[in-house]
């Protein structure tokens, strides 16, 4: 069975500082890796994705992630945070099985 | 032109009533889900649906039917509604199973 573990629950950070939000999945098989974002009072919105090829994947609102195989992670970072990044912030996994899972999220405070 | 929208937004209502959550997406896409968070954010995926077909199911009380009458629809409905249920609903799409997945705004439930 996968699990995706998302290590910490709430991350506070100043704005313009940098922001690494931690997710770890296992799984012995090929996997697409995502990670959306949460707005209050909203639904999900996808930042990124992984399917294959460079490791190191782009989205949107300045957000990156890196695929890495070896240690089965896909951390999300962003070089300095905006108040506006303040979100709950959910990894997730796809794996053959046909299924979705989620990471418990992580609640993002940038403090201005 | 919305994605994926679900009605209704708020529902409000009375244990031990039925009630039902409309979806329906424009995108095109042939997997629809229907997930449950919690109000620690947690989400859990209850229901996947591929052509019409169910595919997912997770452990969810049979209270909870889902119908599908096409592949741009996929409703929830709920019997005998109890305090635990109270919850935001959320409505997802994808093409295929490990395609992004498209949320909708979310059903917010709440049984007094």
């Amino acid at each position: 069975a996968q699990s995706v573990t998302q290590l910490d629950s709430q991350v506070p950070v100043f704005e313009e500082a940098p922001v690494e939000l931690r997710c770890n999945y296992s799984s012995s098989v090929s996997v697409y890796l995502f990670w959306y974002v949460q707005y209050p009072n909203q639904g999900l919105q996808l930042l990124l994705k992984y399917l294959s090829g460079s490791t190191l994947v782009k989205g949107i609102n300045g957000f990156e992630a890196e695929f890495n195989k070896s240690q089965t992670s896909f951390h999300l970072r962003k070089p300095s945070g905006h108040n506006s990044d303040t979100a709950e912030y959910f990894c997730a996994v796809w794996s053959t099985g046909n299924q979705f899972y989620f990471g418990t999220g992580t609640s993002l405070t940038v403090i201005p | 032109d919305t994605a994926v929208s679900q009605t209704p937004k708020y529902l409000v209502t009375q244990m031990g009533n039925d009630k039902s959550i409309k979806c329906e997406q424009n995108l095109g896409h042939d997997t629809m889900y229907w997930y449950k968070q919690d109000s620690k954010k947690f989400l859990k995926i209850m229901f996947s649906y591929n052509n019409k077909e169910l595919i997912i199911n997770e452990t969810v009380p049979n209270r909870f039917s889902p119908k599908s009458p096409d592949k741009a629809h996929l409703n929830l409905h709920i019997n005998s509604l109890e305090l635990g249920d109270s919850a935001v609903y959320f409505c997802a799409s994808s093409l295929g199973g490990g395609g992004e997945q498209y949320f909708g705004p979310g059903t917010r439930l709440t049984v007094t």
